[in-house]
């Protein structure tokens, strides 16, 4: 069945970084568009970044842009963010999701970020 | 940015009962709307999407409508498995926003 595993949170102090991975089975990965949702403790949904098929087009939210990194690797069917200078509001559960038309049709059960120092 | 407004934050209702969840959107969206499920400790899950069409595997028990700025989510016998928070999507501008959410409590 359908399955998107993620991985590599953990806690990292201000100005760290990590990488998430997202281990998608189950499905063609490579004809879907992927994303990263984020949700910090107790709080609502963030769209973070998004990646189409083939990689060519990407986009970030405004929180994010310049500091993470949303890749894809096709052959291993895995989605990656890679995040840098983080911060303190950076804390959050990480979904990786699937992306039918824009919206997010099957998600991880997700990856806690935690930057504290 | 668009931004989106759930109400109420809050709404008490008891099993059987109708329950209706209002979005407001802060500039047309069209249909490009969604609606998510999530349970205590657990991922979101689609319900709906183009403001009216149920996701895969999702009951007829739920119905979304609306257009523009104004949408409706309708549950129209609650179960206690639909006590949960609901969260209203828009994806016709990046960046995608979420509304704050409609926590539906017995």
């Amino acid at each position: 069945q359908l399955q998107l595993v993620e991985s590599g949170g953990g806690l990292v102090r201000p100005g760290g970084s990590l990488r998430l991975s997202c281990a998608a089975s189950g499905f063609s990965f490579s004809d879907y568009y992927m994303s990263w949702i984020r949700q910090a403790p107790g709080k609502g949904l963030e769209w973070v970044s998004s990646i189409s098929m083939s990689g060519g087009t990407i986009q970030y939210a405004d929180s994010v842009k310049g500091r993470f990194s949303i890749s894809r690797d096709n052959t291993e069917n895995s989605l990656y963010l890679q995040m840098n200078s983080l911060r303190v509001e950076d804390t959050a559960l990480y979904y990786c999701t699937r992306d039918l038309i824009d919206v997010a049709d099957y998600w991880g059960q997700g990856t806690l970020v935690t930057v504290s120092s | 940015e668009i931004v989106l407004t759930q109400f109420p934050a809050t709404l008490s209702v008891s099993p059987g009962e109708r329950a209706t969840l209002s979005c407001r959107a802060s500039q047309s969206v069209s249909t490009n709307l969604a609606w998510y499920q999530q349970k205590p400790g657990q991922s979101p899950r689609l319900l709906i999407y183009a403001a009216s069409t149920r996701a895969t595997g999702i009951p007829a028990s739920f119905s979304g409508s609306g257009s523009g700025t104004d949408f409706t989510l309708t549950i129209s016998s609650l179960q206690s498995a639909d006590f949960a928070v609901y969260y209203c999507q828009q994806y016709i501008n990046w960046p995608y926003t979420f509304g704050q959410g409609t926590r539906l409590e017995i």
